[in-house]
């Protein structure tokens, strides 16, 4: 499977300012993805990370709060903006790539722990 | 609206029996079934996935899906305390983001 890696690992951040998280891919993958974990929550889909075009945001997520952006297969970046406390999470990126046999498992980064004061 | 049920738990095990967790799907046209483990304070690691009616085994792991009954289940034989976590259930069809579940956290007592 794909190595993953995301930067930063944590942060602590004042309300009001942005954070840009990126994740790197070892290898080129067809698909990226940005999820959310809130404190003991399951993950929701923030956005689907499309190369070379703007992200499809899901139902509740708005470019302007979280501007995407993919600028290749291998890597891409997501911004919190403008945060509030109600932003404290772990925010996840994903891949897929549906290779040659259509398989298509995601993988998981190590995840950014975000809280906001 | 597309929906993932689980138990949420806890389920309690001793140590070598079998954990049975189960999770219902409300989207028919879902193609893929994923499990994943999570530990308190880590990302979900993919344990078991699942394409086809039937079982599928993996080490102590069987998955098993039922289409007909939108129903998916992840037995875990010999259970020990390192299996302690929380247990996500996830569907899709392909190119598309998973849709999870709430998960199911499993405690396993030696």
């Amino acid at each position: 499977s794909a190595v993953i890696s995301q930067k930063p690992s944590r942060d602590i951040c004042q309300r009001g300012t942005s954070l840009t998280i990126q994740c790197q891919v070892d290898s080129q993958v067809t698909m990226m993805f940005w999820y959310r974990q809130q404190p003991g929550q399951s993950l929701t889909l923030i956005a689907t990370a499309n190369q070379g075009s703007e992200a499809t945001y899901e139902s509740g997520f708005v470019i302007d709060k979280f501007p995407i952006s993919r600028p290749n297969l291998t890597f891409s970046t997501l911004t919190v903006s403008n945060m509030s406390p109600e932003d404290s999470s772990i925010y996840l990126c994903s891949v897929e790539d549906l290779g040659v046999l259509l398989d298509n498992e995601q993988f998981f980064g190590p995840g950014t722990r975000l809280t906001v004061l | 609206q597309k929906e993932v049920e689980q138990n949420s738990g806890p389920l309690s095990v001793p140590e070598g029996a079998i954990a049975s967790l189960n999770c219902t799907y409300s989207d028919r046209g879902s193609q893929s079934f994923f499990w994943y483990r999570q530990y308190s304070g880590k990302s979900p690691e993919l344990i078991m996935f699942i394409y086809s009616n039937g079982d599928k085994e993996d080490g102590r792991f069987t998955a098993q899906l039922n289409k007909a009954s939108q129903y998916v289940s992840l037995l875990i034989r010999d259970s020990q305390p390192s299996d302690s976590a929380t247990y996500l259930c996830a569907v899709n069809q392909a190119g598309t983001a998973l849709i999870f579940g709430k998960g199911t956290t499993l405690s396993v007592s030696s």
